[in-house]
């Protein structure tokens, strides 16, 4: 596997349910991003870590929780989504190091669909 | 980060030369620009960057004017496949991690 790769490519879940996405980049990066797009808008930054430890919290509601166990994955848990938490969401990673942050590389996406 | 300002639609005849412009002009001296598309319901790819010089690889070529106020993105030879929503976006390259900041963008159709 190359690049940043994402499960499930595709997910409905109930407003009850709770499930997990996950996203694991080959690329040797140490910070990595969750984003959400929802329809015609444009894409909205949701966290970021880097060197593991969370930098950025972008006014996220708590039913979306990141987790990131180590620099080549991340995990986005999710539980008692609403009917508009339905998006694309996107992982993201990048290298920074000696206080230069190189580009981002996105994932397919998970498109997410709360009934 | 800059803002940046593109046209939301164009079109393109398949096989042509596909430019797309990128008005930047409150960029700053050490701000990148940088291209990204995104296919229909696919993660943003991608596609150059450059800083002041114009740069060009496998996938496009990027023009950037003496004053760094503009751009345009060039796919040399469009194909069907080429159709998506290009980024321009304008970004430091230094300070810890980056909030990359996308816009609505330009939607390119190749029409055949």
């Amino acid at each position: 596997e190359t690049g940043v790769t994402q499960t499930p490519r595709h997910l409905v879940m109930g407003m009850t349910n709770k499930k997990s996405l996950k996203c694991e980049q080959h690329l040797g990066h140490n910070a990595m991003y969750w984003y959400k797009q929802s329809a015609k808008k444009p894409l909205e930054l949701m966290f970021v870590y880097s060197l593991e430890e969370r930098v950025e919290n972008n006014s996220v509601p708590s039913r979306f929780s990141p987790e990131c166990p180590n620099s080549s994955h991340l995990f986005l848990h999710l539980h008692t989504l609403q009917p508009e938490d339905s998006a694309l969401y996107l992982c993201a990673s990048s290298q920074t190091s000696g206080g230069r942050t190189d580009t981002q590389y996105f994932g397919p996406g998970t498109r997410l669909t709360v009934l | 980060d800059a803002k940046t300002t593109q046209p939301p639609s164009m079109d393109c005849a398949e096989g042509r030369a596909a430019n797309l412009p990128c008005n930047h002009s409150t960029i700053s001296g050490n701000e990148y620009v940088y291209w990204y598309r995104q296919i229909h319901s696919q993660g943003p790819q991608y596609i150059i960057h450059g800083l002041k010089n114009n740069e060009t690889n496998e996938m496009a070529s990027l023009i950037i004017t003496e004053d760094r106020k503009s751009s345009t993105l060039i796919l040399p030879h469009a194909t069907l496949r080429d159709t998506a929503v290009y980024y321009c976006i304008v970004r430091l390259l230094s300070g810890g991690y980056q909030k990359v900041t996308f816009g609505i963008g330009t939607k390119l159709q190749v029409i055949p």
